[in-house]
């Protein structure tokens, strides 16, 4: 069945570095992902749509400039934390949806990243 | 505006007990979505179900139920005989429109404990 791979599934980075997480959608295309952020013991919170050739829509009170999302082909989008800093350290999941199946068919996720910057 | 409403925190059941999990859910349009996924303790996010605003027909799926009711925007999931591998966090979720469907709004989650 469909699978989307995220990648790294943790990853500990010194404060003021980038980080790159890869989600990738496995036998399938996707021209739009997501990116999920969750802090301990709380909800998922979207940050942006990720688009297929274009640019990311961000969420209210995300920073673009901070959460830098490229989706340049139809199996891959990736988010980079740029100058991470220890209040970023969370939880980044990303779905994906097999877009020939039917509008009932399931969102995958990705397995997640756990971040964790000091 | 769109909004999930999970006020259970946490419940602990003992094993083979049925639980009931609520989700309440707010939305303006004719048309959505609802979900519910579950998180093991290895974080991961599990598809249980998806179903649409047109189709209130419960579902089955096993030892899963799902009831859903408009008329109380209630999308409540039961675990029947309830095992240690149930426990987990379990999100229910919302998208709407006709397009994007799969943007999701989450509940804040429910931790489900069964003990032995």
């Amino acid at each position: 069945g469909a699978v989307v791979s995220q990648h790294p599934s943790r990853v500990i980075c010194k404060s003021g570095t980038s980080v790159k997480i890869e989600c990738r959608s496995l036998d399938f295309q996707a021209t739009t992902m997501f990116w999920y952020r969750q802090f301990p013991k709380q909800s998922l919170m979207l940050m942006a749509t990720s688009n297929e050739g274009s640019k990311a829509t961000y969420e209210q009170g995300v920073e673009k400039d901070k959460f830098l999302i490229n989706h340049a082909s139809l199996t891959l989008s990736t988010l980079t934390v740029t100058s991470a800093h220890p209040e970023d350290s969370s939880f980044y999941i990303c779905s994906a949806r097999d877009e020939r199946s039917s509008y009932n068919s399931p969102l995958h996720f990705g397995n997640g990243t756990r971040l964790t910057v000091t | 505006a769109q909004k999930v409403t999970q006020a259970q925190t946490e419940i602990s059941v003992v094993e083979k007990e049925d639980v009931t999990l609520d989700c309440v859910y707010e939305t303006r349009d004719t048309t959505y979505y609802l979900f519910w996924y579950k998180q093991p303790p290895s974080g991961e996010l599990v598809f249980l179900i998806r179903r649409n605003s047109f189709d209130e027909q419960n579902e089955i799926s096993g030892r899963y139920s799902w009831n859903f009711q408009k008329s109380t925007s209630s999308f409540n999931f039961t675990i029947t005989a309830s095992q240690v591998v149930d426990s987990a966090v379990y999100f229910c979720a919302l998208s709407e429109g006709d397009y994007n469907t799969d943007k999701l709004i989450f509940g804040t989650g429910t931790r489900l404990q069964v003990f032995p």
